[in-house]
């Protein structure tokens, strides 16, 4: 099985639409992140998280909200969907040991598109 | 700022040709540099990292990355690309803040010509 698996892979909405998007991972990491990628983009960083009780922003957080239900769940919330919306999104997970270098490790992607 | 920087978006290369692809960062401090591979569909898989030590970095599938400090520079490289090493590249540096955060480049596009 997967270490780091989200749900769904793909989902088209509508504007307007609430949308969760879900990330679980069995390795037992502390952190754990939320990426959009856009063609000639890369990644950007939605949301981190390095425990439950820690929930911070990235570069790109307007319109999106998250929540760390669990150390190994983290799920992403768009309240309102809008076009500009539709990416591929990634969750990604890491030790936050010291002395671990914060390696990421990447989850398959839910490809979002929002009509 | 930090940042990372991926000049060629899209490379094709013959297969069994070598493979260059270029990755330069501005960083404040020492960097953790890594390259990462995104075949179609998938999610991202580390290929190497570098954080001290020999400049030269073996990673996985028979690739290798360089860094040098003087040109700011931590290039991938393979010595004979096959079909299936056609993906997108990420480079990526950190950490940033105490929050340990990466910054990833742009990605590059990698065809392979049969």
């Amino acid at each position: 099985d997967a270490d780091v698996t989200q749900t769904p892979r793909n989902r088209i909405t509508k504007t307007g639409k609430r949308i969760m998007l879900e990330c679980s991972q069995t390795k037992g990491h502390d952190r754990m992140y939320w990426y959009r990628q856009d063609p000639g983009l890369g990644l950007r960083l939605i949301y981190y998280s390095f425990d439950v009780k820690d929930i911070n922003k990235g570069e790109i957080s307007d319109g999106y909200s998250v929540s760390r239900q669990a150390q190994a769940k983290f799920s992403l919330s768009l309240e309102s969907a809008i076009p500009n919306q539709t990416a591929l999104y990634f969750c990604a997970t890491s030790d936050g040991v010291v002395g671990s270098y914060n390696e990421q490790f990447f989850g398959p992607g839910t490809r979002l598109t929002v009509l | 700022a930090q940042s990372v920087t991926q000049p060629d978006i899209h490379i094709t290369v013959s297969e069994g040709a070598s493979l260059e692809l270029r990755c330069n960062y501005s960083y404040g401090a020492t960097p953790y540099l890594f390259w990462y591979v995104q075949s179609p569909g998938q999610g991202l898989q580390l290929l190497l990292k570098y954080f001290s030590g020999d400049t030269l970095v073996q990673g996985i599938k028979g690739f290798e990355a360089e860094f040098k400090r003087s040109q700011s520079s931590f290039n991938l490289r393979k010595p004979s690309v096959h079909w299936s090493d056609a993906a997108e590249y990420f480079c990526a540096v950190g950490p940033y803040s105490s929050a340990s955060k990466i910054i990833f480049g742009s990605g590059t596009r990698l065809s392979i010509r049969p």
